[in-house]
């Protein structure tokens, strides 16, 4: 099974400031990682596919960088709106076995 | 607009078989697309249980996969779970979501539904 751990588990930040999660993966998953957001009694959106790919819909403020296994989210001004948890995820393994990282919260300081 | 929405018993028994469906509206399932189901205990992070394709193929998380059975229904729209043996580890938020046909990520979700294990 590969494993996911993002950092650091809370993030506190200004709204307007920058805001940079990570994920990190026990081995290489190529660019097959996603990004999920998710607010208080809501299901998981799907916000960055193939490491660095926007969803449709998703502010340019949004972006994803990283392949193999180290990945990076970056908010590049935080609105109220994006204070939230956010999940990483890989789909590289073949049968799939997708796993998920334990998430970072995302609150405002 | 395609969506998905969970139904099923919010109170199943230790010991006992929790039974879920997703019916998708929107989109006929047998057009396409993996399907699948993930859970999150409350205040924890996300769990892929399994996912089907409209022909039947499945696959399951190695960790439940001998508890779990997805099934589809092409003709009312909708898949299905069914997880046998659960304890109060298993409650959990249960959400059924598509599978994007580029990756195996998640595009679009169902609201999810809250099951609780007690007796």
């Amino acid at each position: 099974e590969i494993v996911m751990t993002q950092s650091p588990a809370t993030l506190s930040v200004s709204p307007g400031e920058r805001a940079t999660l990570s994920c990190r993966a026990s081995q290489s998953v190529s660019s097959n990682l996603a990004w999920y957001q998710q607010k208080p009694g809501q299901a998981p959106r799907l916000l960055i596919y193939g490491a660095s790919t926007r969803a449709t819909g998703i502010p340019a403020r949004f972006s994803g960088s990283g392949s193999g296994t180290e990945f990076t989210l970056t908010i590049s001004s935080l609105q109220s709106e994006d204070f939230a948890v956010y999940y990483c995820q890989q789909y590289n393994s073949w049968p799939p076995a997708l796993t998920f990282g334990g998430g970072t919260k995302v609150e405002i300081k | 607009q395609v969506q998905l929405q969970e139904s099923g018993p919010g109170l199943v028994k230790p010991s006992e078989t929790l039974s879920l469906t997703c019916a998708v509206s929107g989109y006929s399932i047998s057009s396409g697309y993996y399907w699948g189901w993930i859970r999150q205990p409350p205040g924890k992070g996300l769990e892929w249980i399994g996912s089907i394709y409209h022909g039947g193929s499945t696959y399951y998380n190695p960790s439940l996969k001998s508890r779990v059975t997805i099934s589809v229904d092409t003709s009312k729209n909708q898949f299905s779970q069914k997880l046998s043996s659960v304890t109060a580890a298993d409650t959990a938020v249960y959400y059924c979501a598509r599978l994007n046909v580029v990756g195996w990520y998640f595009d679009l979700w169902g609201r999810g539904t809250l099951v609780t294990v007690s007796s």
